[in-house]
C-alpha cells in the first residue's frame, strides 16, 4: 500500500530564506508523487507533480521538488520565502499511476509560516 | 468556466439533522471524489465516482452517501448528522486527459454539528 509522511507539522521561515518541507513515501512501484497547496480558507491546488519523466519537478511560483528513489523521499524546496508562501502544504501519492480513477492519498500536511 | 463548485460554503446542523452537500463541475471530468479535511489528518477520501452511475466508498465512508446524478453533479448526504462529522468537506474532480492523480478541487463547505 502506498503512503505518505510530512515530517514536519510546521514549518517557520523568514521571507527571503530558503524553504524545506520534506515527505517521504511508501510504494510498491515508482508512485506517481504531488505536491498540493491550500492557502488560508481556500480549495487545494496543484503546485507540482512527479511522473518520473524527470526526477527534478518544477512547480508554480518557484517552487521544486526532486524525486530521489534512494531515500524514498520527494522534498518541497524553493530558494526564497516569500509572505504570499504562507499556507498549508500536502504531499500526495496516487495508488494507482495508471489510471484516472485513482485516489489520491495524503500525508497530513505542512503548515508554512514566514516572517517578515 | 466555475471550475469545480460547491454549496453550501457554511453551515450549522444539530445532532440528527440531515443535509445534502451539492458539488457541481463543469470541466467534463469523468471522475468525482468527496474528501473531509480535519486538523493534523490531511484530506481523507469519503466516495468517490469514477463514472457517471456508479459510486464507491473510499477511507471514511461510514455515516455518508452519495449520489452521482449526472456527469456534472456529486451529492453528498449526511442522514443524520453527528458531532464527529464536524469537519471541512472537498469536492474534486479527476480528468482522462490529465496525469493520473491530477485532481481539482472546489473551495469547501464547512460543517459545524453541534
Amino acid at each position: 500500500a502506498q503512503s505518505v509522511t510530512q515530517l514536519d507539522s510546521h514549518v517557520s521561515v523568514s521571507e527571503g530564506t530558503p524553504v524545506l518541507l520534506r515527505c517521504n513515501y511508501s510504494s510498491s512501484y515508482s508512485p506517481s508523487l504531488f505536491w498540493y497547496v491550500q492557502h488560508p480558507n481556500k480549495g487545494l491546488q496543484l503546485l507540482l507533480k512527479y511522473t518520473s519523466a524527470a526526477t527534478l519537478v518544477k512547480g508554480i511560483n518557484g517552487f521544486e521538488a526532486e524525486f530521489k528513489k534512494s531515500e524514498t523521499s520527494f522534498h518541497l524546496t524553493k530558494p526564497s520565502a516569500h509572505m504570499s508562501d504562507a499556507a498549508e502544504y500536502f504531499c500526495v501519492v496516487s495508488d494507482d499511476r495508471s489510471s484516472n480513477t485513482g485516489k489520491l492519498i495524503f500525508g497530513q500536511g505542512t503548515t508554512l509560516q514566514v516572517k517578515p | 468556466n466555475a471550475g469545480v463548485t460547491q454549496t453550501p460554503k457554511f453551515q450549522v446542523l444539530k445532532t440528527g439533522q440531515s443535509m445534502t452537500l451539492q458539488c457541481a463541475q463543469d470541466m467534463n471530468h469523468n471522475s468525482m471524489y468527496w474528501y473531509r479535511q480535519d486538523p493534523g489528518m490531511g484530506l481523507r477520501l469519503i466516495y468517490y465516482s469514477a463514472s457517471e452511475g456508479t459510486t464507491d466508498k473510499g477511507e471514511v465512508p461510514n455515516g455518508y452517501n452519495v449520489s452521482r446524478l449526472n456527469k456534472r453533479e456529486f451529492s453528498l448526504r449526511l442522514e443524520s448528522a453527528a458531532p464527529s462529522q464536524t469537519s471541512v468537506y472537498f469536492c474534486a474532480t479527476q480528468g482522462t486527459g490529465g496525469l493520473p492523480g491530477e485532481q481539482f478541487f472546489g473551495p469547501g463547505t464547512r460543517l459545524t454539528v453541534l
